[in-house]
């Protein structure tokens, strides 16, 4: 599969514990987007790197998440002291300009429950 | 701030009919709306996309408009299939800084056999 991968598809953690996840965009792809998902909303956006600087952080984006994409490649996305309130979908999704258009390849996501 | 309406949240047709969902968006800027599907538990799926300097676009079953001066625009499928059930996503974009994506709330489409 050549596709946006995302690592751990699930994950359940106690509030309180920290957690990180993977992605792993499509190789040529310079662009990575993190986004947020819960129930009944579509996707909302949470942070953006072109290749490896973090260009924007969305207000969503407490001081206990941090992202990064060290080397332009596969970015990761941890968050510290979890609560319920970060239970949710988070998808990563990757682009690269082409014909002029910005089209965004979205992973299949980590579901994060927090107990 | 940016913001992307979508309706209606749910829509049951029959099979062969056609489904129409609608998205209004705020920001003026705005000039690239594509369309996502979601199956359950599986990734959102680009199905059809518009730019500003176009009207309508149509792929097969699928057609989208704009209406730039109204910030419309409109997912239609037409003779619907029972594997067009899904929850089908709106967004909207400009051509400058990041590209994030505004994404309406979203449609669950049902399509009755």
């Amino acid at each position: 599969d050549t596709g946006v991968s995302q690592d751990p598809r699930h994950k359940i953690t106690k509030r309180g514990q920290n957690v990180t996840f993977r992605c792993d965009p499509i190789s040529e792809h310079n662009r990575l987007y993190w986004y947020r998902q819960t129930l009944g909303q579509g996707p909302e956006f949470l942070t953006y790197f072109q290749n490896e600087a973090q260009l924007e952080k969305s207000r969503l984006l407490s001081d206990r998440f941090s992202a990064e994409r060290p080397k332009g490649s596969f970015s990761t996305l941890e968050i510290q002291r979890t609560e319920q309130g970060d239970s949710a979908m988070y998808l990563c999704a990757s682009s690269l300009r082409e014909q002029g258009r910005q089209t965004q390849y979205f992973g299949p996501g980590t579901r994060l429950l927090v107990l | 701030g940016e913001n992307v309406e979508q309706h209606p949240s749910t829509l049951s047709v029959q099979e062969g009919d056609s489904a129409v969902i609608k998205c209004t968006y705020s920001d003026s800027a705005s000039n690239y709306f594509p369309w996502y599907k979601q199956e359950l538990g599986k990734r959102p799926q680009l199905i059809i996309d518009i730019r500003s300097n176009v009207g309508e676009k149509k792929d097969q079953r699928i057609a989208v408009t704009l209406n730039k001066t109204a910030k419309h625009f409109s997912l239609h499928i037409t003779e619907t299939q029972p594997e067009d059930s899904a929850v089908y996503f709106c967004a909207a974009t400009a051509y400058s800084g990041t590209y994030k994506y505004i994404f309406g709330t979203g449609t669950r489409l049902k399509v009755l056999a």
